[in-house]
């Protein structure tokens, strides 16, 4: 596709239930990335793909949080047991390895994820 | 103290107005600097990019770095009602971490 796809786009949930959030990123991006945004902050690092590596998970917030990535395609962010507290927009961005990156984040639209 | 500070807002301006908005940041290593912009509802996206310190002129908008002080900015001039967003600061540290601001909330008025 064009552009960084997410879904589902709005995903409401009751506390306790697992909840599974995609991504699919730009063909050809070498890097992948999960955010956190909770209503009116910035966002919050919470994962990093690169190509085949280890990813960097150094900003998940707790083992209720996983995320998996097939070699350079879609990923899948698990947030197990939910808590009212992982109530936010959950944002998915990619970036391209050119040997001249920038650090040009390109996000999808995110996923709107409400515990109830 | 947080990487990178920037005040939330909300910042609310007549339309026509210079708008100025702010970071501060600790580690005077970092040398790529970024201004994403976020409309409601949407992902964030690249607005501007500068490299080290200077200014970037982009139409109505100009990013400056004063690498002295630790300071980033980006004016916008002439704002319009479609300028009203959210514009993150963010910092590129390399080895593929990008930092960001908490994103300062601006409404621009018709």
């Amino acid at each position: 596709g064009a552009g960084v796809s997410q879904s589902p786009s709005n995903k409401v949930t009751e506390k306790g239930k697992d909840v599974e959030l995609r991504c699919d990123p730009i063909s050809g991006h070498t890097a992948l990335y999960w955010y956190r945004q909770r209503l009116g902050q910035g966002l919050e690092f919470l994962i990093y793909f690169q190509g085949n590596s280890a990813p960097d998970k150094s900003g998940l917030p707790s083992d209720r949080f996983s995320a998996e990535r097939t070699g350079e395609s879609v990923s899948t962010l698990t947030i197990q047991r939910t808590q009212q507290e992982d109530s936010a927009v959950y944002l998915c961005a990619s970036s391209e390895d050119s040997g001249r990156n920038t650090g040009e984040l390109f996000f999808g639209e995110g996923s709107r994820l409400t515990v109830l | 103290q947080k990487e990178v500070e920037q005040d939330p807002g909300p910042l609310s301006v007549p339309e026509g107005a210079i708008v100025s908005l702010n970071c501060t940041y600790s580690n005077s290593a970092f040398q790529y600097f970024m201004w994403y912009r976020q409309y409601s509802r949407k992902g964030p996206e690249l607005l501007m990019y500068t490299y080290s310190s200077g200014n970037k002129e982009d139409g109505r908008f100009t990013a400056q770095v004063d690498k002295s002080s630790k300071y980033i900015s980006l004016f916008i001039r002439d704002s319009q009602p479609s300028d009203s967003a959210t514009y993150l600061c963010a910092i590129y540290t390399g080895g593929f971490k990008t930092i960001f601001g908490a994103g300062t909330r601006l409404f621009v008025k018709a």
